[in-house]
């Protein structure tokens, strides 16, 4: 089945160190996303990416990384440098023209970040 | 400046009644598009429905239907005989083409609980 997976579920993360959450997707979508949501609040983009090696910050940019090596696979990286790391974190993707009012982004199950 | 309000925190609703879910946007451009999302406690987020600046109609999609008024500003979800898989945060989205991307802008989400 057609989808996007991210691993793992559950994070935990000790202060310090860095982290990676995977994201593949097997919808042959061109634009992936990565959205951070605390509590009580809704979805901010942290990176985005239009097409293969290639990406963008959003709004909440600073102590994250990406890399877009290959269609399927946008993994994000938490640094140290993230001082409020602990969050449920959605990759999505899309596909379609750039600047399209309808383009419908599909989500994953999301992963739960928890820095101990 | 926020662009996506949502004023009700929470809301329940009786199952098979009727309910409306409050979403007002900001943005200059004439042409943009507004997404609603439905988020249960597993965490994924699941599309609903769309609308365009455009369509003159309000959207449907089965019990979902958007009242759209674009003076106003404001773009509610309205569902029909409530469920209790209804249940969830649902969050107004809007994709606004100045941007330059094809990234959501979201709102904080309604937490909907329905009452058998």
């Amino acid at each position: 089945d057609g989808g996007i997976t991210q691993s793992p579920k559950y994070l935990f993360r000790k202060e310090g160190q860095n982290v990676t959450l995977s994201c593949e997707q097997n919808l042959n979508h061109d634009a992936m996303y990565w959205y951070r949501q605390d509590p009580g609040q809704g979805l901010r983009l942290i990176y985005y990416s239009q097409i293969v090696n290639d990406f963008q910050k959003g709004d909440i940019a600073e102590g994250y990384s990406v890399s877009r090596e290959k269609k399927e696979s946008f993994p994000l990286t938490v640094t140290s440098a993230q001082k409020n790391p602990t969050a449920f974190y959605l990759c999505a993707s899309s596909n379609g023209l750039a600047g399209a009012l309808y383009n419908e982004q599909f989500f994953g199950p999301g992963t739960r970040l928890t820095v101990l | 400046a926020q662009k996506i309000t949502q004023t009700q925190p929470g809301m329940f609703v009786q199952e098979k009644e009727a309910v409306t879910l409050d979403c007002t946007y900001d943005t200059s451009d004439q042409s943009y598009g507004l997404f609603w999302y439905k988020q249960p406690s597993s965490g994924e987020m699941i599309f609903l429905i769309y609308q365009g600046s455009y369509d003159e109609q309000n959207a449907t999609e089965g019990r979902y239907s958007l009242n759209f008024q674009k003076a106003r500003k404001s773009a509610n979800l309205v569902i029909s005989a409530s469920q209790l898989g209804d249940s969830a945060m649902y969050f107004c989205a809007m994709r606004d083409p100045q941007t330059g991307a094809n990234n959501l802008f979201f709102g904080t989400g309604t937490r909907l609980t329905v009452i058998p």
